[in-house]
């Protein structure tokens, strides 16, 4: 059964600081990893969708890496800003070829001005 | 930007009463999903709609609910009597692909009284 584990729960830091996000998975046959972005009450936001085949992604300021042999992915935030405050949580398909995705926790984040 | 809608954006009903959210995916998009959110816990899997009929769905999905997409453009999750356990926001997703990036709406919180 598929686990996804996010730490730190909650992280606060200056504005204009580099920062980075960890998700780990105990099953590395995975199709692919999506990082959301959630603000309270709100929807989820999808950031990122990294490939199996790939080992990063990129989007403007966030860098997503893949190690699917180790069961991690990092989501990097260069030169933070207040409005990144939000939960990003990370979330892989449940078994190989499988449609329906587990979460994360999610990672708490919130950058001071 | 194309964008998956959800309506209610919040219902409030008694027990034993029956609910229906009602969610428009993407257009172009074949796969939809209903995933729900209790306050504080983690965004846990419903069920998958391809083609349709229902692909997979959790063992949370009993009997009480159902899905349907009765037109070309709608796709609907009903409580047939609703529990207390039951509160929770509701969100619909759809994706272009099986496996594919998954775009969620902004979700319908449910509350049973």
């Amino acid at each position: 059964k598929q686990e996804v584990t996010q730490i730190p729960a909650a992280l606060s830091v200056p504005e204009g600081e580099n920062l980075v996000l960890n998700c780990s998975f105990t099953d590395s046959a995975i199709y692919n990893l999506q990082w959301f972005r959630q603000d309270p009450g709100k929807g989820l936001t999808s950031l990122l969708l990294i490939q199996s085949s790939q080992r990063e992604q990129t989007s403007g300021r966030l860098n997503a890496s893949l190690d699917k042999s180790s069961g991690r992915s990092t989501l990097y935030i260069a030169a933070s800003q207040p409005g990144d405050s939000a939960t990003y949580l990370c979330a892989v398909p449940t078994n190989f070829g499988n449609e329906k995705l587990t979460f994360g926790t999610g990672t708490r984040l919130t950058i001071i001005p | 930007e194309p964008e998956v809608t959800q309506t209610p954006s919040h219902q409030v009903t008694q027990m034993g009463q029956e609910v229906i959210l009602r969610c428009v995916p993407i257009s172009n998009h074949l796969y939809f999903y209903w995933y729900r959110q209790i306050l504080g816990q983690k965004v846990e899997f419903l069920v998958s709609f391809y083609n349709n009929e229902i692909s997979e769905k959790s063992e949370i999905f009993d009997d009480q609910f159902s899905v349907e997409r009765p037109d070309g453009s709608n796709f609907t999750l009903k409580i047939r009597s609703t529990k207390l356990e039951d509160s929770a926001m509701y969100f619909c997703a759809s994706s272009g692909l099986a496996s594919g990036e998954l775009f969620f709406g902004e979700g319908s919180r449910l509350t049973v009284l």
